[in-house]
Order: C-alpha cells, then structure tokens, then sequence
C-alpha cells in the first residue's frame, strides 16, 4: 500500500511570492491535514479536509489556504511569502475524521524563503 | 486551549540504560500518539493510546496513557544507537487536529 506522497520535496521561493504544495494520501483516505514544522514553533495543525470540506483550522493568516479534490488529494498554498514561513510542511491523512483513526504523515515538503 | 509539554526536551543516554520521556497535557483527551522522527525525515508513528490505562509496547519501547493525571509516558529499555531520534507526543484536540509537545531529542551512546 503506497503511503502518503508530497510534492515538491523541495522548494525555494522569494519574499512575495506565493507557493502550492500537494499532498496524494493514502488510498481510500478521505481526511487530509496540514501541519507546519519550525525549529522555533515546533509543529503546528494548519487545517483539515475531509471530503472537500475545510473541517477544522489551526491559528495561522488568511494567507495560508487549502483545498481539497474529489479524489482526496489536497493542495496548500501561501500567498505573499514571509523569510517566516521558511519550514518543513507535512500533510497527514487518515481514513476518517471525528472518531478514532491513526494519522500517517508523508515526507514533507522542505520550503524556503529567501 | 489545549497545550502539551514534554520533557526532558533532550536526553543523553548510554547504551543499555532505562529512561522515560514524559507528556503532559493540559484538558481532557483520551487520545495520544507518540511518534519518531529521524533528522530530515518525516514522522513515523509509534504508538496510539485510546483509553485511561492503556500500556503498549513495541521492542524496547513502552507506553502509557493516565487520562485522570493527563499523563503519558515513553519508557525506553536498554537504549541501543539505533533508537536516536527525536521522539513526539501529540494529543487530539479534536477532529484530526493534534496538538505536539515540543519533541524529546534522544542520543544514545555507546
């Protein structure tokens, strides 16, 4: 079973600009969440999707959206680029939203903003 | 707002030594996750504790959930090198969202 894929591994951008990252869960998956990882914040939850729908959502600016497609697979994008948002972005997916399900991460995506 | 602490955020070991990396957390939840992650990696996950009392072991690791203390607890016994990594709990907040301690960077010497 293929496990949650992320892509670009790597990127790198310029303050102002804007960026998506996709993220393909695990088959049959129908939740995908986004998470940040800083050295100095740690990891932090972005959002939700379950079902094309945003779920929940963590304290992060509007700059920070989703979206999610009828086969699951979700996209992330940052819009006018902060040096701030230079981190490893993970998405996880899980079978179901609500009740008990284990969340597997991808590998990330490793973004940085000069 | 749910917050979760770890500690010791950094644990030197010896081979062949026992230790115990602890979590808490600061509401109700009954649902914790410890996960592992190696430098430059993502997370893999280690265990998942769904109830008051719930122990689960796996090698040399071992862990626990005390929902009453809001207490987790990852037991490592005799460390070997291999188990150097940065080790995560994390507690549902709720729907899917976890909230992590800030991460138990494990070295374990020879």
């Amino acid at each position: 079973k293929a496990g949650v894929t992320q892509t670009p591994r790597y990127l790198i951008k310029t303050r102002g600009q804007q960026v998506t990252l996709s993220c393909s869960p695990i088959s049959g998956h129908r939740s995908v969440s986004w998470y940040q990882q800083t050295p100095g914040q740690g990891l932090q939850f972005l959002f939700e999707y379950f079902s094309e729908t945003q779920r929940n959502k963590g304290n992060f600016p509007g700059r920070f959206s989703g979206r999610q497609f009828s086969n699951s697979r979700s996209e992330m994008n940052v819009s006018t680029l902060e040096l701030g948002d230079s981190a490893l972005y993970l998405c996880a997916s899980s079978f179901s939203s609500g009740i008990y399900n284990e969340q597997f991460f991808g590998p990330g995506t490793r973004l940085t903003v000069l | 707002e749910l917050k979760v602490e770890q500690n010791p955020l950094f644990l030197s070991m010896q081979e062949g030594k026992n230790y115990t990396i602890y979590c808490n957390y600061s509401t109700t939840s009954d649902r914790l996750y410890w996960y592992r992650q190696d430098p430059g990696k993502s997370l893999e996950s280690l265990f998942v504790l769904l109830s008051n009392g719930a122990v689960k072991q796996e090698g040399r690791l071992m862990a626990s959930l005390d929902t009453k203390a809001r207490l987790s607890t990852l037991h490592i016994t005799a460390a070997v090198h291999d188990l150097s990594a940065t080790y995560f709990c994390a507690v549902e907040e709720y729907g899917n969202k976890l909230v992590f301690g800030a991460g138990t960077i494990l070295r374990v010497k020879s």
